[in-house]
């Protein structure tokens, strides 16, 4: 089985200053890894994902984020944040090998004050 | 469509009554997926159907949760006998395919149990 911890339920920060969403998880096998944004009355958002190769993928509104491996990690990154990326973000892994399944952290609400 | 749309967008009914929630996937998609998403926590896997078959049904809560999707497009979410447990906003996504790793999800229908 697997699980996601996003270590911090609220991170409140400045407009223009950086940001770093926390996501550990925890399988026995290997997985797939994602980040998702959900705004206000909206679906949830595909941010970026890793499948395989690079470990620093950057997603879509300046986003990157870094898998390690070795530390069960893959936390979510902006260098300069806006108004705009005031939002919920979730992490979620899906197990190699034919599951169709994604399992979701808690969450993180980013809050980007002026 | 042009994304993912659920009806209705919410939905208030009283403990013991039945009730149906409808997905209509993005044209084209054959996967197509049920989330739950109970206040302050992350998606949960319902049940996940690959054209008309009902491929992974393991995240079905109980025998009173049941989905169909007898065409191969739009998909139902049936809960009979409604508790106030069940209150939580129910998510559908779609993807082309199974492994595509690109979920597609609709805003959600937002269900109250009194």
């Amino acid at each position: 089985a697997q699980s996601v911890t996003q270590l911090d339920s609220q991170v409140p920060v400045f407009e223009e200053a950086p940001v770093e969403l926390r996501c550990n998880y925890s399988s026995s096998v290997s997985v797939y890894l994602f980040w998702y944004v959900q705004y206000p009355n909206q679906g949830l958002q595909l941010l970026l994902k890793y499948l395989s190769g690079s470990t620093l993928v950057k997603g879509i509104n300046g986003f990157e984020a870094e898998f390690n491996k070795s530390q069960t990690s893959f936390h979510l990154r902006k260098p300069s944040v806006h108004i705009s990326d005031t939002a919920e973000y979730f992490c979620a892994v899906q197990p190699q090998g034919g599951s169709e399944k994604l399992v979701f952290g808690k969450g993180t609400k980013l809050t980007v004050n002026p | 469509g042009a994304g993912v749309s659920q009806t209705p967008s919410n939905k208030v009914t009283e403990k013991g009554k039945y009730v149906e929630l409808r997905c209509d996937p993005i044209s084209g998609h054959t996967a197509l997926y049920w989330y739950r998403q109970s206040l302050g926590q992350g998606p949960e896997f319902l049940i996940y159907f690959q054209g008309t078959g009902a491929a992974d049904d393991s995240g079905l809560p109980n025998d009173r949760f049941f989905a169909v999707r007898p065409e191969g497009s739009v998909s139902t979410l049936k809960i009979q006998r409604t508790e106030r447990g069940d209150s939580a906003v129910y998510l559908c996504a779609s993807s082309p395919t199974a492994g595509a790793n690109v979920l597609t999800f609709g805003a959600g229908s937002r269900l109250t149990v009194l």
